[in-house]
């Protein structure tokens, strides 16, 4: 069964550094998001992605953030200049369809900045 | 008032027993309503996924809606040690945003 992979599964770094979190969704799926969950707190929505440019982003996704998807299969989410409140679980999603709802999520990364 | 509001738990259950997990919810524009299992530092699977109003049944999982009520509910029939997970329940609306609203989930447990 298709599914969502992302790398990778931890990373550690420390304040002020980037950070490039990567996800393959899956192979036909034409829409991109950005989840994160900060540690017992509910899935908060980032960015959602279509046809190379961003279609919404919540008021989370600042100037610190940047989303690409650099050839056929990658998709990126950057942190310029990560801070200690960004340390959470990021998860990459895709759906093949617009406005189904029916979105498929990845492991996630685990992001600890020290 | 919360968007979407969700019986944290803990609930815990004997091996077998039938689960009911519920979200409450206040923007009347969702439409689509999503049940997702979240094992421990995993991501969100989904599970059921349901448009507008009515139930929907898939195996031993049943999602029914109630827009009338702006409230949601995921029943488990013989519910299994396998089942032990986190359970969030997601909408959005037709038309416009594709975010997903979560709630903030009901970690459930099945005893053996």
């Amino acid at each position: 069964e298709p599914e969502v992979t992302q790398t990778p599964s931890h990373q550690v770094t420390q304040m002020g550094q980037e950070v490039i979190l990567r996800c393959v969704p899956i192979s036909n799926h034409l829409y991109f998001y950005w989840y994160r969950q900060i540690l017992g707190q509910k899935v908060e929505f980032l960015v959602s992605f279509y046809n190379n440019e961003i279609s919404e982003k919540s008021e989370i996704f600042d100037d610190q953030f940047s989303v690409e998807r650099p050839d056929g299969s990658n998709f990126t989410l950057k942190i310029r200049s990560t801070k200690l409140e960004d340390s959470a679980m990021y998860f990459c999603a895709s759906s093949a369809l617009r406005d189904t709802g029916e979105q498929y999520f990845g492991p996630g990364t685990r992001l600890t900045v020290t | 008032q919360k968007e979407v509001e969700q019986d944290p738990g803990p609930l815990s259950v004997p091996e077998g027993a039938i689960v009911s997990l519920n979200c409450t919810y206040s923007n009347s524009a969702f439409q689509y309503f999503m049940w997702y299992r979240q094992y421990s530092r995993k991501g969100p699977e989904l599970l059921m996924y349901t448009y507008s109003s009515g139930n929907k049944e898939d195996g031993r999982f049943t999602a029914q809606v109630d827009k009338s009520s702006k409230y949601i509910s995921l029943f488990i029939r013989d519910s299994q040690p396998s089942d032990s997970a986190t359970y969030l329940c997601a909408m959005k609306p037709q038309g416009g945003s594709e975010k997903l609203v979560f709630g903030k989930g009901t970690k459930l447990t099945v005893n053996p």
